[in-house]
Order: structure tokens, then C-alpha cells, then sequence
């Protein structure tokens, strides 16, 4: 079965911290793709990395970065250098791929919320 | 290039009237999802459509709840009925492809009194 797991429930750090939100999945495929989406207190959800399962190159983008782990099935996500815009909710997700038979529906993790205090 | 669109961002509906959700996917994108956000859990997949056909609706409720996807005109989630239990918000995704990434429009609020 796929599941995701993002065990921090809840974070607080104080502006100018780095924070690393852990999200752990399952899935029986070799081919799948992970995800990160952003949900600030406005509601909408924003995406921010797609990541394939052939592809453990870490990514970095500004001072968000990721470290996908295929050995301990990981894809946690930094931010380095915490503002207060960052305070959001943040979901991990998996999508299978299985050539013709792929959806892409994404399973969810239970999302971590981020508070970044001034 | 606009965005997915949804509408209406909120909804009020009394136990027993009905609840239509619309979402315009972004343009060039024929795949659309539809997943629902219960207070304090994550999203959870609803249905998958592609133009005119229902993919897979393995998280749509048996009862209530339909979707489609006309040939002309946005998507339409609808909820029959409604339930205090259907209070949520519901989002629409779009996709070019199954395994591209999926932007998601702001959502649909959804109360029901």
C-alpha cells in the first residue's frame, strides 16, 4: 500500500533558523514521482518540487533545498534562513507511476505546520 | 496563462440542499483531480477525470457525490444531500499529464448549516 508519512505534526522556530520537515513514504513501485505543496493561511496550495524515483540528486532552490533517500525512503525538505512568510502548512505526497496505468493522483501525508516567530 | 480557477471560494449550503463545485483546469491541461480537505487532516484523492470520462473515483463517497468533466465547460464536483460531515474544502487539480505535476486552484469551502 503507498502511504506518507510526516511524523512533525507541528514545528516553531524563531525567524532566521533552519528547519527540516521530515516526510517518509512507502510504496511497492520502482518508478514513482514525490512531491512537496505549500499551504499558506490563505488556503491555496502551492507547488514547489517534483521529484522523480531515478533521480537522488538533492535539489536546492534559494533557501528551500531537498534530500531524497531511497535507501530509508525519505524526501525531507530544508529551509534554511526560516522567515515569517514561511509559516504555512506544508504536505509531503507520493504519486505512483505504472506506465499506461498511472493516474497521478497523489496520496498525502498528514502535513506539518511550520510557525516562524519574529 | 490563468491558473486553475474554482468557484465559488465559499459555499453555504442548509443539510439537504445540494453543493456544485466548479473548476476550470489551466489551459492545455485535460486532467483533472479533485481531492477534499476535512478540518485539521490532509487531502485526500476524490476522482480523476479526463475530458468526458471518469478515470478512477476510488475516494468518491458510494453515495451523494458525483463528478464530471463535460467535452465544453468546466469541471463539476456534486454533492447531493449534504451532510454536516460534507463541511470541508474541496480542491480541483489539473495536469497535462498523469505524471506531470498537478497545480491546484484555491479551493472550495464548503459549510454546511
Amino acid at each position: 500500500a503507498q502511504k506518507v508519512t510526516q511524523a512533525q505534526t507541528e514545528i516553531s522556530v524563531v525567524e532566521k533558523e533552519d528547519v527540516t520537515l521530515d516526510c517518509v513514504y512507502e510504496t511497492r513501485d520502482t518508478t514513482y514521482y514525490l512531491f512537496w505543496y505549500k499551504q499558506p493561511p490563505s488556503g491555496e496550495l502551492v507547488f514547489l518540487i517534483r521529484r522523480n524515483s531515478f533521480d537522488e540528486q538533492n535539489e536546492i532552490s534559494g533557501r528551500y533545498s531537498w534530500n531524497f533517500q531511497k535507501s530509508t525512503s525519505s524526501f525531507n525538505f530544508t529551509i534554511t534562513a526560516s522567515q515569517v512568510v514561511d509559516s504555512a502548512v506544508y504536505f509531503c505526497a507520493l504519486s505512483e507511476a505504472r506506465g499506461s496505468g498511472n493516474t497521478g493522483k497523489l496520496i498525502f501525508g498528514q502535513g506539518t505546520t511550520l510557525q516562524v516567530k519574529p | 496563462n490563468a491558473g486553475v480557477m474554482q468557484n465559488p471560494r465559499h459555499l453555504v449550503r442548509r443539510r439537504g440542499q445540494e453543493a456544485r463545485l466548479r473548476c476550470s483546469p489551466m489551459k492545455g491541461h485535460s486532467h483533472v483531480y479533485w481531492y477534499r480537505q476535512l478540518p485539521e487532516e490532509g487531502l485526500k484523492f476524490m476522482v480523476y477525470l479526463q475530458k468526458e470520462n471518469i478515470i478512477d473515483e476510488s475516494g468518491m463517497p458510494k453515495e451523494r457525490f458525483s463528478a464530471e468533466f463535460p467535452k465544453e465547460g468546466p469541471s463539476i464536483l456534486r454533492i447531493q444531500q449534504v451532510v454536516r460531515g460534507d463541511s470541508a474544502a474541496y480542491f480541483c487539480a489539473s495536469s497535462p499529464l498523469p505524471t506531470a505535476e498537478a497545480f491546484f486552484g484555491q479551493g472550495t469551502r464548503l459549510t454546511v448549516v
